[in-house]
């Protein structure tokens, strides 16, 4: 069964609007999530490290002050599209990985969020 | 800069026929690598993982190692049509997230 939980799986909203994204890890802890996303036929670009309990890393060329991510529990992840606009609309997509002190086990991935912003 | 290399396709392969899916990457330091399956519009599922050279065995599925080379690869026996999907190699080095490239797309043919 899934490990990770994302939602919501679809979301449309206005330009100008806020969208927020939940990704909760399943029967484990999570110190570090990390978040994707994906454009029509191109690959998966990580967009921040989420830290439990810190500020989120962020990849070059990624607005911190745009997408906020806050992760509050061992569990629990979000990120927040601020101020949207149509080309942030994409495939959004939460990972973790179920052992976080073995480094070589595998990040599972939720749904992802599809959203749409008009 | 970390790079992960795949032939993009479509690869296409007869249903029944063995599908091999091949990657290179960069970072010397990667430890653990893994294989991924990602259907159009839905996000990557698992599929097998390997850490040392040499063949790992998986039901159909088989991922070979060579560090040296720097080289990955996932075979795929018996190829069906629900396995048509895109491919998605994934080195790891220590706590790091997973750099994907482009993925190669199967198409199996019934």
């Amino acid at each position: 069964g899934a490990v990770v939980s994302q939602h919501p799986s679809r979301v449309i909203c206005k330009s100008g609007t806020s969208v927020k994204i939940e990704c909760r890890s399943l029967d484990f802890q999570a110190t570090t999530m990390f978040w994707y996303r994906q454009f029509p036929k191109q690959s998966l670009m990580l967009m921040a490290t989420s830290n439990e309990g810190s500020k989120a890393t962020y990849e070059q060329g990624v607005e911190k002050d745009k997408f906020l991510i806050n992760h509050a529990s061992l569990t629990l992840s979000t990120l927040t599209v601020t101020s949207a606009h149509p080309e942030d609309s994409s495939f959004y997509i939460c990972s973790a990985s179920r052992a976080n002190r073995d480094y070589n086990s595998p990040l599972h991935f939720g749904n992802g969020t599809r959203l749409t912003v008009t | 800069q970390k790079e992960v290399e795949q032939n993009s396709g479509p690869l296409s392969v007869p249903e029944g026929a063995i599908a091999s899916l091949n990657c290179t990457y960069s970072d010397r330091g990667s430890q653990s690598f893994f294989w991924y399956r990602q259907y159009s519009g839905k996000s990557p599922e698992l599929i097998m993982f390997i850490y040392s050279n040499g063949d790992k065995e998986d039901g159909r599925f088989t991922a070979q190692l060579n560090k040296a080379s720097q080289y990955v690869s996932l075979l795929i026996r018996d190829s069906q049509p629900s396995d048509s999907a895109t491919y998605l190699c994934a080195p790891r080095a220590g706590n790091t997230p997973l750099v994907f490239g482009k993925g190669t797309r199967l198409s199996v043919i019934a």
